[in-house]
């Protein structure tokens, strides 16, 4: 059952340029995503999040693009920093009673300096 | 920042035995969630948890698992008869409500059943 995708295990990018992650759903019954950053040992801290009343997010370095009819969406962080390396993980809630999310197995962004 | 807490960070327990996670969520949150990684894999939704009772459970969440929030402030996850495949970590997270607000998780527990 693999509601959200990434297919991307890895990303390495150098320090300044654009990191682009993606993630792919296929539960038309989404409506609010999320984009988590984790450190080894650590939880699954918040970045970003984008309704699907939107298209667009942008917190400072960091911008998400959701593309509803592509069941598509991205992750850009711009410029990257070497503190940005980390698993990347997209996840996807539907309307339910408690939201709960529905993870991709993340990307292991690596910047490299 | 406000933060959830888990305790222990990492447990080491015998097939068959009970244990127990413990999280405190952030005070002012209402939902309150388990999750687990089991190493390699996805991060998996157990279950929520909201007004001292169950809101949704996943097939993973058996009769073997329960939680409960025995004061105003902690949230327990019990394994009731661990397995070799409990081995995991396990995430405690909660949530302010169920409108589009992100789940703030713990740093989690690293369970090994040998």
């Amino acid at each position: 059952d693999q509601q959200v995708k990434q297919n991307s295990p890895s990303l390495s990018v150098q320090e300044g340029r654009i990191s682009i992650l993606n993630c792919d759903y296929t539960n038309s019954m989404f409506d609010y995503f999320l984009w988590y950053k984790k450190y080894p040992a650590e939880g699954p801290t918040f970045l970003i999040s984008i309704s699907s009343i939107k298209d667009k997010n942008e917190d400072g370095r960091f911008t998400v693009f959701l593309n509803k009819s592509a069941k598509h969406l991205s992750l850009h962080i711009v410029p990257s920093q070497p503190g940005d390396s980390a698993v990347y993980f997209c996840a996807a809630s539907g309307s339910g009673s408690a939201r709960q999310l529905t993870f991709g197995s993340g990307t292991q962004l690596t910047v490299l300096p | 920042e406000p933060e959830v807490t888990q305790t222990p960070s990492h447990q080491v327990t015998q097939m068959g035995q009970e244990v127990i996670l413990r999280c405190v969520p952030i005070s002012n949150h209402l939902y309150f969630y388990w999750y687990r990684q089991i190493l390699g894999q996805k991060v998996e939704f157990l279950v929520s948890f909201y007004n001292n009772e169950i809101s949704e459970k996943s097939e993973i969440f058996d009769d073997q698992f329960s939680v409960e929030r025995p004061d105003g402030s902690n949230f327990t996850l019990k394994i009731r008869s661990t397995k070799l495949e409990d081995s995991a970590m396990y995430f405690c997270a909660s949530s302010p409500w169920t409108g589009v607000s992100p789940l703030h998780f713990g740093n989690g527990t690293r369970l090994t059943v040998t």
